[in-house]
């Protein structure tokens, strides 16, 4: 048990629909991250939520919006994606407030195909 | 933009035989490196952290070294076993870098033959 958990495992979606990813920690830590992975390029930060308030926003694109309603819960929802947003996302958590001195606890991950 | 290169790109080794790869970052303004095991189909999982230059850390057969004045991590396995075959990640976060901002290598790649 990984303590962090994500659903779902896959989702396969088209460019116009709308759809949340859903990610939930019980460690009680209090910051989470969403990460991107594409094809052969390193895990790309997108958000960071320290104590449900959003703290980092890596020039992400607005069709990607992130939701914490409390410290246990991260939400990634996706409206009118491109197929190039195909890719492997990734929810982890931490504890010391997003301090970078605490490692990371990762979810499996959703792999999402925009088709 | 901040880089963090890691090499190989991958490695096949035997069982028994130890092995050791690098994370090279920028030297200027270092303020902490992780390392991360991923293996296939499971979730990253966390084996160091390191802020301090000179630090040696170890986690049974695996330990890891920082040199933050060159700017390079080497991760050792010895005795490398079939399940220590993951993709070994290094992620860097430098002063004055966004918030919890850490920047990942792409990884090696261990494949550990029976």
């Amino acid at each position: 048990e990984t303590g962090v958990t994500q659903t779902p495992r896959h989702l396969v979606m088209g460019m116009t629909n709308k759809k949340s990813l859903k990610c939930e920690q019980h460690l009680g830590h209090n910051a989470m991250y969403w990460y991107k992975q594409s094809a052969k390029k390193p895990l790309e930060l997108m958000f960071v939520y320290n104590f449900k308030e959003q703290t980092e926003n890596n020039s992400v694109p607005s069709r990607f919006s992130p939701e914490c309603p409390n410290s246990s819960h991260l939400f990634l929802h996706l409206h009118t994606l491109q197929p190039e947003d195909s890719a492997l996302y990734l929810c982890a958590s931490s504890q010391g407030g997003g301090l970078v001195t605490y490692e990371q606890y990762f979810g499996p991950g959703t792999r999402l195909t925009v088709t | 933009i901040l880089n963090v290169e890691q090499s190989p790109q991958s490695l096949h080794v035997q069982e028994g035989d130890s092995t050791n790869f690098t994370c090279s970052f920028p030297s200027s303004n270092f303020y902490a490196l992780h390392w991360y095991r991923w293996e296939t189909a499971k979730s990253p999982e966390a084996l160091f952290v390191m802020t301090l230059n000179g630090d040696e850390k170890k986690k049974g057969r695996i330990s890891a070294t920082l040199n933050t004045k060159e700017g390079y991590s080497y991760l050792y396995i010895k005795g490398s076993q079939p399940e220590d075959s993951a993709t070994y990640l290094c992620a860097f976060y430098s002063y004055g870098g966004s918030q919890g901002n850490l920047i990942f290598g792409k990884g090696t790649k261990l494949s550990v033959k029976p």
